[in-house]
């Protein structure tokens, strides 16, 4: 059972240019979270996918989007990239919904380790 | 929104001793608290959680206890042996699966 993936492995951009990460989730996984985790601290919530549609999003400006694919996979579009959004990107996934229960477990991919230069 | 506080910030143990890792949080709705493991180079790997309806669960040597009333909840390792060390992670989560991290903790096991 592959767990998530997520690629490329690694990127090098220059300021003012626009990347795309991308994410496969769990089998059986239908919800994919973004989060930013800048060298030395703890991941930060970008947004999350639900059924095709951006369900939450985090303190993040507009330059940060995404899409989801009927297939679940998902992609994360930074545009007009700044020297501060170099950090490692993870994604994760995790069953559809909120249990009744509460938030379901989430599982992180790898991540993707942006540098803007 | 959240708040989540981790201390401490690092940790070194000798192998065989036990480890602990303290987070507040400052939302009281925040209903489920789970803990990651960060290796080198690896994206963070759930090893244990908590809903707010449970006050203690065990995993081997790993445990992790949560007080509602103070908004705090706490990592114990036990028996700890040179695989353990990385970087550990608290979260705090109330519905609709936003996680909000602590800073981390750096534990180092010592042979």
């Amino acid at each position: 059972d592959a767990g998530v993936t997520q690629s490329p492995t690694h990127l090098i951009k220059t300021r003012g240019q626009q990347v795309t990460l991308r994410c496969s989730p769990k089998s059986g996984h239908d919800t994919v979270s973004w989060y930013q985790q800048a060298l030395g601290q703890g991941p930060q919530f970008i947004f999350q996918y639900y059924e095709e549609e951006e369900r939450q999003r985090g303190n993040f400006p507009d330059r940060f989007s995404g899409h989801q694919f009927p297939n679940y996979s998902s992609e994360l579009n930074v545009n007009a990239l700044l020297l501060g959004d170099s950090a490692l990107y993870l994604c994760a996934s995790s069953p559809g919904g909120t249990r009744f229960w509460g938030p379901n477990e989430q599982f992180f991919g790898p991540g993707t380790r942006l540098t803007v230069l | 929104g959240e708040n989540v506080e981790q201390h401490p910030s690092t940790l070194s143990v000798q192998e065989g001793d036990s480890a602990v890792i303290k987070c507040t949080y400052s939302d009281s709705a925040s209903n489920y608290f789970p803990w990651y493991k960060q290796e080198l180079g690896k994206g963070p790997q759930l090893i244990i959680d908590i809903r707010s309806n449970v006050g203690e669960k065990k995993d081997q040597r790993i445990a992790v206890t949560l007080n509602k009333t103070a908004k705090h909840f706490s990592l114990h390792i036990t028996e700890t042996q040179p695989e353990d060390s990385a970087v550990y992670f608290c979260a705090a989560s109330k519905g609709g699966n936003k996680l909000t991290f602590g800073g981390g903790t750096r534990v180092l096991v010592k042979p």
